[in-house]
Parts: structure tokens; sequence; C-alpha cells
């Protein structure tokens, strides 16, 4: 069966400090994978998706960067927090074709400080 | 600009009762549907997808589609107060990988 995970949990960064958060999927191939960042009482919102190694699609201009360096791993950084950046970041996967929804991850709550 | 949109509640109703989540959408090229669970604090489940018109049912929960009407609705039968979270609503078009999600609708199911 599929599995995904997410880490840490939880993060508390000063302002101006680096970020790395990192997702991997076991138990399938060539997935898409997604980071999705849900602000308090806000809705879910895409920041970056990827069909494949190498191939990163930002949804929104901001602090943030994604890498896909192996099919199965998806890494979330940025070089500078704001303290908008924080947030519950969430990894996800699909099939290629997303039919059958998303997978989530467990998240990561950051809070930038 | 594609929209979901779910009342956000909350909703709330006696346990036992039958809850009744509703989303509308713009998108009339919409065909995929999806509804997922959240608990305060945890990530999205997945609970229901359904494609077609007409009624889905998985257990306590039936999915309905109208697309003419362009609306899907999530009923949950003899609710529990573990149902108690807050459920989102995603759509997505066709060809499309990628879901527009509502904000979703908070529901609270009292003893």
């Amino acid at each position: 069966s599929q599995t995904i995970h997410q880490w840490p949990a939880t993060l508390v960064q000063p302002v101006g400090s680096p970020l790395s958060l990192e997702c991997t999927v076991e138990g399938t191939s060539n997935p898409n994978l997604y980071w999705y960042r849900q602000a308090a009482g806000r809705g879910l919102q895409l920041l970056f998706y990827s069909v494949g190694i190498g191939q990163i699609s930002s949804e929104v201009p901001q602090n943030l960067s994604a890498s896909r360096p192996q099919d199965r791993q998806f890494i979330l950084s940025s070089k500078k927090l704001l303290l908008s950046d924080s947030g519950f970041y969430l990894c996800a996967w699909s099939t290629p074709g997303g039919t059958y929804g998303y997978t989530f991850g467990s998240g990561t709550r950051l809070t930038v400080v | 600009q594609k929209e979901v949109e779910q009342n956000s509640g909350p909703l709330s109703v006696p346990e036992g009762a039958i809850a009744s989540l509703n989303c509308t959408y713009s998108d009339r090229g919409s065909q995929s549907f999806f509804w997922y669970r959240q608990y305060s604090g945890k990530s999205p489940e997945l609970i229901m997808f359904i494609y077609s018109n007409g009624d889905k049912e998985d257990g306590r929960f039936t999915a309905q589609l109208n697309k003419a009407s362009q609306y899907v609705s999530l009923l949950i039968r003899d609710s529990q107060p573990s149902d108690s979270a807050t459920y989102l609503c995603a759509v997505a078009s066709g060809g499309s990988y990628i879901p527009t999600f509502g904000r979703g609708t908070s529901l609270i199911v009292h003893p």
C-alpha cells in the first residue's frame, strides 16, 4: 500500500532563517506531488506541484521554492522566512491523472517568530 | 476563475441525525468531485469521490452529484460525534489533476 511521510510535524523558526520540509512517498511510482499551505481559518492554497523528477510548477509567486530530486521525494525550501510564511504545510500525492483524489501527508505546522 | 463554494457553518446536528453538506461550483466543465474530512489540527482525508450524476454510497456516506445544477452534496447518516470535523469539497475540470478546493464546512455532531 502507498504511504506518504512528511516531517517535521512542528517547526518554530525565526524570521530570516532558512527552511527545508521533506516529503516522501512509498509504494507507488511516478506520482504527482503537491505542496499546499493552509493558513489559520483559510482554505488550502496550492504552492507547487510536480509531475516528474525536476519538473516543478509554481502556482503562487512567493518566498518559497520546491525541488523534486527523486521520483518519490518532494522538498519545500526557503532561504529567508517571513512572518507571513507561518501556516500548516501539507504534502500530497496523486496518480498521474488525479483520478482518485489526493492522499495528504500529516502536515508540518510552521510558526515563524 | 473557478470557484467552489461551501457554507462555512458550523452545521450542528444531533447524534443519529442525517447531516447534509452542500457544495456549488462554477466551472461547467468539471468532471471529478471529491469530499475530504479534516479533523482539527490534522491533514485532510479523502472520504468520497464521484464522477457521474446521481448518488454514490459508501457506508454511512452518500455523495450526490447534479451537474445541471452544479452542486455536489455529502450526506452522513446516523451522525456520530466522531464525525465532527471540517468537510472540504474539491472539484476538478476535465483533464486536470488539480482540483479547486472549497473552504470547508464545519460539522458539529452533539450527543
